[in-house]
């Protein structure tokens, strides 16, 4: 069974401060995705990843894909209370493969 | 540019009634179609996937069925509806082993 780990599972921080999400596997994938979801939507895409060691960079998130196509990292800087919501990681293996979801509540 | 809908937004049935949800693509060909049930706030369960007309791949046994009637079609059903599948039922396309864009989701609640 393929699975996908992603940490932590609640996060709750004040704005202003930075925080990582992390996705571990066993798996390889050929690319990893990271999506944000707000309640009652559908997931929005934020990034795809592809290459390992890649590092893309949307504003104050940075999205890293580890040497080793396993595993990737969602990293924010000076949180702000818009950046809350339900981070999901997705790898794919010819199906995405989902992690559990990181609920990130940003206070003011 | 694509878009994918998905109706009712919305849905409170009675155990043992039937179940239609449906989700259409448009701006593409061909796309490959998923259904997902999420619990509240946890990740995302892969029920069925389509890469094309007719063609349904079932990822866990359960009380649910897909069908995909049309290139940019795809329909969640269930003759009888359990307690169990009230959820948060979510479609999404893809292109050929590329990323997955979802819909907004339907809110089933089975009383």
């Amino acid at each position: 069974t393929q699975l996908l780990e992603q940490s932590p599972q609640f996060l709750s921080i004040q704005e202003g401060e930075n925080l990582t999400v992390y996705c571990n596997s066993s798996s390889v994938f050929s690319s990893l995705q990271w999506y944000r979801q707000e309640p009652g939507e559908g997931p929005v895409l934020l990034v795809t990843v592809v290459t390992g060691g890649e590092v893309k960079k949307l504003k104050r998130l940075t999205f890293q894909f580890g040497d080793a196509r396993k595993d990737s990292s969602l990293h924010i800087t000076a949180a702000q209370t818009g950046d809350t919501g339900l981070y999901l990681c997705a790898g794919n293996t010819g199906k995405l493969i989902f992690g559990q979801g990181t609920t990130l509540q940003v206070k003011p | 540019s694509q878009t994918i809908h998905q109706w009712p937004a919305t849905l409170v049935q009675p155990v043992g009634s039937p179940l239609s949800l449906e989700c259409t693509v448009e701006g593409t060909s061909n796309p490959n179609l998923y259904w997902y049930r999420q619990a509240a706030g946890r990740g995302l369960q892969l029920l069925f996937y389509s890469v094309g007309i007719g063609q349904i791949s079932s990822e866990v046994p359960q009380n649910l069925s897909a069908s995909r009637p049309q290139d940019r079609q795809f329909i969640l059903s269930s003759k009888k509806l359990l307690l169990s599948d009230s959820g948060f039922y979510l479609c999404a396309w893809s292109a050929i082993l590329d990323t997955q864009y979802f819909g907004p989701g339907t809110r089933l609640t089975v009383l």
